[in-house]
């Protein structure tokens, strides 16, 4: 069966502080893999990645792909309190493009 | 550029109801997928279509059906609503990769 695993579940940092989240897979037909921040309602897209260790960077967010290991990391350096968020790694995986397989999400707290 | 929109944001149903969520995707994107994310959960995938036509499905009962139409526009329907099925619908269109999610649909069964 298909799965996502996201670590940890919960996270509370200080502001300044930096944070890295893990995300490790198993999929078959493995197409892309994608984080988003999710606040209130929609996942907000950050990163698609499908090669393996080509950093994707923005701003003070990047990301990473380790294809042959199954899994990818976010980092966020100089954490802001506009960074608590949960953050959702999810798997393009199979034949069709759109069916996403979600991990539970990273929930991200930063304190001032 | 509009996002991906949906509608109603809120609503509120009885237990054995029916109800009917809409999407629009981004001008260009064919492709619209469905998920449900309950409290606490990533989205789960519901259904994913592509001109029209179903090219995915999760693991949701019957009750659960969608169509797109001929505008790439898309309704999901569930029938026979259950306490379980409260929860954060989210309507996502792709188009070459990138997967954009709208604001959701909140749905309380009571």
């Amino acid at each position: 069966e298909d799965k996502v695993v996201q670590s940890p579940l919960s996270l509370v940092v200080h502001e300044g502080d930096t944070v890295t989240l893990n995300c490790s897979y198993e999929v078959t037909n493995f197409r892309s893999l994608l984080w988003y921040k999710q606040e209130k309602k929609a996942p907000t897209f950050l990163f698609m990645l499908t090669s393996s260790g080509i950093e994707k960077k923005s701003g003070r967010l990047s990301s990473i792909l380790d294809k042959k290991e199954l899994f990818s990391i976010l980092n966020i350096t100089a954490t802001q309190t506009g960074d608590s968020a949960v953050y959702l790694c999810a798997v393009e995986a199979g034949g069709s493009q759109g069916n996403l397989i979600f991990g539970k999400g990273t929930k991200l707290s930063v304190k001032p | 550029d509009a996002g991906v929109t949906q509608s109603p944001t809120h609503l509120i149903k009885t237990r054995g109801q029916h109800v009917t969520l809409r999407c629009s995707p981004i001008s260009g994107h064919k492709s619209v997928s469905w998920y449900q994310q309950v409290l606490g959960q990533g989205p789960q995938f519901i259904f994913q279509y592509y001109e029209k036509e179903e090219r995915g499905r999760g693991n949701f009962p019957d009750r659960f059906s969608a169509r797109q139409f001929p505008n790439y526009s898309s309704e999901l329907n569930v029938n026979a609503l259950l306490l379980g099925d409260s929860a954060l619908y989210l309507c996502a269109s792709s188009l070459g990769g990138t997967i954009y999610f709208g604001e959701g649909s909140w749905l309380t069964v009571v």
